[in-house]
């Protein structure tokens, strides 16, 4: 099991620029979750898909986030255009869930992106 | 609405000391109450779990009992170690809002 992975982990770019983060989610998992960091903050839900389909993204900052899950095994999330703001790490997690969120299941974390916008 | 609090952090130990981590909890309903834990540079992973009142979730040496009377959730570890340190959530599942919602996290640091 090669866990829930993240590419890149590392992002460096300047404002205004577009950022596109990735992940493998576990195979076999319906569900996907994109979190963010902060210190100040902490750990924020921005949206999450079961099976393909986003469920809730009453999270998402502002409309220059958005997120896809175009198959079962690749999600990105795309910020456009990036602000100081947005610097944080994000992480991106799976699960299995069933119809509604059933929390049984533990939420898999990948190592997440840490990205900086100067 | 719902919400996780947790005891600032650092806290910082000696080797072999006790650890308690305080976590209380608002929710509607009875939520299911759980530990992550995050190690330096990685994700969080589950530590524990309990899902009803009365309920103790333990693995690897700690342990929380999920106490509806004092809607609480506390991490407790007999004898902490150096490869402990990390940074601790307490986390419910909101059924109100179909979300799992984290606590800001407090970070350990335990020296030899």
């Amino acid at each position: 099991d090669a866990g829930v992975i993240q590419s890149p982990r590392h992002e460096v770019t300047e404002m205004g620029q577009e950022v596109t983060l990735r992940c493998k989610p576990i195979s076999g998992h319906n569900s996907l979750f994109w979190y963010r960091q902060t210190m100040m903050r902490g750990l924020e839900l921005l949206i999450y898909f079961n099976n393909n389909v986003p469920i809730d993204d009453s999270g998402m900052p502002e409309d220059r986030f958005s997120a896809k899950m175009p198959n079962a095994s690749f999600s990105t999330l795309k910020i456009q255009p990036s602000e100081p703001r947005d610097s944080a790490v994000y992480f991106c997690a799976s699960s299995i869930l069933g119809g509604g969120l059933n929390y049984n299941s533990p939420l898999h974390f990948g190592n997440g992106t840490r990205l900086t916008v100067t | 609405g719902d919400s996780v609090t947790q005891m600032e952090g650092p806290v910082t130990l000696s080797e072999e000391a006790f650890l308690t981590i305080n976590c209380t909890y608002t929710a509607t309903g009875y939520p299911s109450l759980f530990w992550y834990v995050q190690y330096p540079g990685e994700g969080l992973q589950l530590l524990l779990k309990a899902t009803k009142a009365d309920d103790k979730g333990s693995n690897k040496g700690f342990e929380a009992t999920y106490r509806k009377e004092t809607t609480s959730f506390h991490l407790e570890k007999g004898s902490v170690q150096v490869s402990d340190s990390a940074v601790y959530f307490c986390a419910l599942f909101s059924g109100g809002y179909n979300k799992l919602i984290f606590g800001a996290g407090t970070r350990l640091a335990v020296h030899p």
